[in-house]
């Protein structure tokens, strides 16, 4: 199975600060995509991303978040100005081009905890 | 309707017996679906996937599609303990979007 690597596994942080959640695909990708999970809550989506920009993004997705590629690798999401509400887990999902259907594969996840 | 529900459980079944999960959606999904697994505190895992009416089977799971019905079901036969977890089902919606459940909890007993 295609692999994903996300860093950091948990992140701590002050309400009001930023923070920078990054992805990392081992194998070829057409697409990716953010989703956060709210404890105890349904999986959501936040954004996709293909060809270095925006796809598609959801109302949660708002001026506070932003997607980029920095190295052409690493996919990276930042929160501006963390809210409590931001506390999840956010996960980064890749869709490869060996793969058919449309298939996303989760990373393991970064537990964001805003204090 | 939601665009996808499912039952949120607790579905208990004894080990070696066949689990049944069952999601049904709107008419804003489209006709793609998948079907996670998700251990508690991990991220889901694809397990299956199914776009055809009809079933799908790949080794102890079957996925059924009835598009008429709008229904998508998950069959897990011979479970084991090791099963337990959340089951979530998921379509895309018109666009790269994929919309979840809010998941099945699942639990096979010893």
């Amino acid at each position: 199975e295609p692999e994903v690597t996300q860093t950091p596994s948990h992140q701590v942080t002050q309400m009001g600060q930023e923070v920078i959640l990054r992805c990392v695909p081992i194998s070829n990708h057409l697409y990716f995509y953010w989703y956060r999970q709210i404890l105890g809550q349904k999986v959501e989506f936040l954004v996709s991303f293909y060809n270095n920009e925006i796809s598609e993004k959801s109302e949660i997705f708002d001026d506070q978040f932003s997607v980029e590629r920095p190295d052409g690798s690493n996919f990276t999401l930042k929160i501006r100005s963390t809210k409590l509400e931001d506390s999840a887990m956010y996960f980064c999902a890749i869709v490869f081009e060996d793969r058919s259907y449309n298939e996303q594969f989760f990373g393991p996840g970064t537990r964001l905890t805003v204090l | 309707q939601k665009e996808v529900e499912q039952n949120s459980g607790p579905l208990s079944v004894p080990e070696g017996a066949i689990a049944s999960l069952n999601c049904t959606y709107s008419d804003r999904v489209s006709q793609s679906f998948f079907w996670y697994r998700q251990y508690s505190g991990k991220s889901p895992e694809l397990i299956m996937s199914i776009y055809s009416n009809g079933d799908k089977e790949d080794g102890r799971f079957t996925a059924q599609l009835n598009k008429a019905s709008q229904y998508v079901s998950l069959l897990i036969r011979d479970s084991q303990p090791s099963d337990s977890a959340t089951y979530l089902c998921a379509g895309y919606q018109a666009g790269t979007a994929l919309i979840f459940g809010k998941g099945t909890t699942l639990s096979v007993s010893s």
